[in-house]
C-alpha cells in the first residue's frame, strides 16, 4: 500500500508568520511533488522534485519555498503569505514520474 | 504543456443509473491517463489509469475507462452507480516528465 505522511494536518498562521509543511513517503519514489488545492477546484501543481533536484516550478510566488532534505522528505516553507493562500496543501510522491500518489493534504488558514 | 478538458461540471444520478464521465486531453505526443476520485474531506485516490495496451481499463469500486486516441478521450463508466460514489472525480494526464496536469473535475451527486 502506497503512504505520503502530510504534517501537520490543520495550520493556521498570521500574514507575519514563518511555518513549514513536511512530507514523508518510505516508498523509495524518486519524484516528490507540491500541489495547492483551493475548494472544490482541481489541484494545480506548485513544485517537482527528481531525484532531489528541483525540476518544475510553476511560477510559484517566493513567499512558497521548497526544500527536499533528501529522497524521503519534503518541505515547503511559509513566509508572509496571503490570505488567499488559504488552501488544501498536497504532497505527492511518484515512482517514476507517471503513477501520482497523494498525501492527504495539510489545510492552511491564512488569517 | 498537456492540458485537460472535463465537460461535465456536475452530474446528478439516481442510484442503480449508469454514470460516463466526459474526458479529453490535449498533447501530441504519448501520454499516460488517470482518474482520481476525491470523497468530500477526503484525500485523492487513486481509481484507475492507462499506459498502454488494452484501452479498456478497469479501476477499483466497480468502475472503468477507455481510451479513444482519435478522439484524445478517456471517459470513466460505471454500470450502476451508488450513494456512495458521491464524490468530485478528476481526469489526469502526464506525459512522461513528472509533469501531472488534472481537468478542473466533475462533481458526482447520486440520489438515493
Amino acid at each position: 500500500d502506497t503512504e505520503v505522511t502530510q504534517t501537520p494536518k490543520h495550520l493556521v498562521m498570521g500574514m507575519t508568520n514563518k511555518k513549514s509543511l513536511k512530507c514523508e513517503q518510505h516508498m523509495g519514489h524518486r519524484a516528490m511533488y507540491w500541489y495547492k488545492q483551493k475548494a472544490k477546484k482541481p489541484p494545480e501543481l506548485m513544485f517537482v522534485y527528481s531525484y532531489e533536484k528541483l525540476s518544475i516550478n510553476e511560477s510559484v510566488p517566493s513567499r512558497f519555498s521548497p526544500e527536499c532534505p533528501n529522497s524521503s522528505l519534503l518541505n515547503l516553507h511559509l513566509h508572509a503569505l496571503q490570505p488567499e493562500d488559504s488552501a488544501l496543501y498536497l504532497c505527492a510522491s511518484s515512482p517514476s514520474g507517471n503513477t501520482i500518489y497523494f498525501g492527504e493534504g495539510s489545510w492552511l488558514t491564512v488569517v | 504543456a498537456q492540458s485537460v478538458s472535463q465537460h461535465n461540471h456536475h452530474v446528478i444520478l439516481s442510484e442503480a443509473a449508469s454514470l460516463e464521465l466526459g474526458c479529453n486531453y490535449s498533447y501530441g505526443g504519448t501520454v499516460n491517463l488517470f482518474w482520481y476520485v476525491q470523497y468530500p474531506g477526503q484525500h485523492l485516490q487513486l481509481l484507475l489509469k492507462y499506459f498502454s495496451g488494452d484501452p479498456l481499463v478497469k479501476g477499483i469500486k466497480g468502475f472503468e475507462a477507455e481510451f479513444i486516441k482519435s478522439k484524445f478521450s478517456f471517459n470513466l463508466r460505471k454500470p450502476s452507480v451508488q450513494w456512495s460514489d458521491t464524490a468530485e472525480y478528476f481526469c489526469a494526464v502526464n506525459a512522461n516528465n513528472n509533469d501531472m496536469r488534472f481537468g478542473a473535475g466533475t462533481r458526482l451527486t447520486v440520489k438515493p
